[in-house]
């Protein structure tokens, strides 16, 4: 079975820092690893995604993230934190079949000081 | 045009009370889900329907009936209500099931039961 950890549930930084959330996976066989952002009161939508491809993956917002086998970890970075990123960020795992497979970790909750 | 919709957005009720929520998807989407989230922003899924099939139930109380009707549409009812079931309950849909696949979420509905 596919799990995956975010380590701090809650990460605080500055407007116009770098922003570093981290999530590290276990999986039997190749991930599939997702994040995604949840604003106050909304659903979940896709930040991006790594399927196998490029190892380094930009998404939407000018996020971007890095899967690195060796270390099991898909990190989320973003150079330059905005005031609109504030948000709850959710990483997941999937297997190679079945959306229904898709764990999520238990997010991290953002924070932007101005 | 809102691609996965839910009604209510929020619902407040009595114990042993049944309640239903809607979800409609115009994305034309196979493949249909219901999360909970519960207060400390845990996502579990609940139920998966692919094209109006049941694919998945996760150990959810029988109390919880999901009724896809078509599938653009899957719809939870809740009997016998419990102070347990109060939540974020999300409507997702996602393409087919594959695990490449993007969900796509509603806003959610909150459920609180007194």
């Amino acid at each position: 079975a596919q799990s995956v950890t975010q380590l701090g549930s809650h990460v605080s930084v500055s407007e116009g820092a770098l922003v570093l959330l981290r999530c590290n996976y276990s999986s039997s066989v190749p991930p599939y690893l997702f994040w995604y952002v949840q604003y106050p009161n909304q659903g979940l939508q896709l930040l991006l995604k790594y399927t196998s491809a490029a190892t380094l993956v930009k998404g939407i917002n000018g996020f971007e993230a890095e899967f690195k086998k060796s270390e099991t970890s898909f990190h989320l970075t973003k150079p330059s934190a905005h005031m609109s990123d504030a948000a709850e960020y959710f990483c997941a795992v999937s297997v190679s079949f079945g959306n229904e497979k898709l764990t999520f970790g238990t997010g991290t909750r953002l924070t932007i000081i101005p | 045009d809102t691609a996965v919709s839910q009604t209510p957005k929020y619902l407040v009720t009595q114990m042993g009370n049944d309640k239903s929520i809607k979800c409609e998807q115009n994305l034309g989407h196979d493949t249909m889900y219901w999360y909970k989230q519960d207060s400390k922003k845990f996502l579990k899924i609940m139920f998966s329907y692919n094209n109006k099939e049941l694919i998945i139930n996760e150990t959810v109380p029988n109390r919880f009936s999901p009724k896809s009707p078509d599938k653009a549409h899957l719809n939870l009812h809740i009997n016998s209500l419990e102070l347990g079931d109060s939540a974020v309950y999300f409507c997702a849909s996602s393409q087919d099931r594959t695990g490449t696949g993007e969900l796509f979420f509603g806003e959610g509905s909150r459920l609180t039961v007194l």
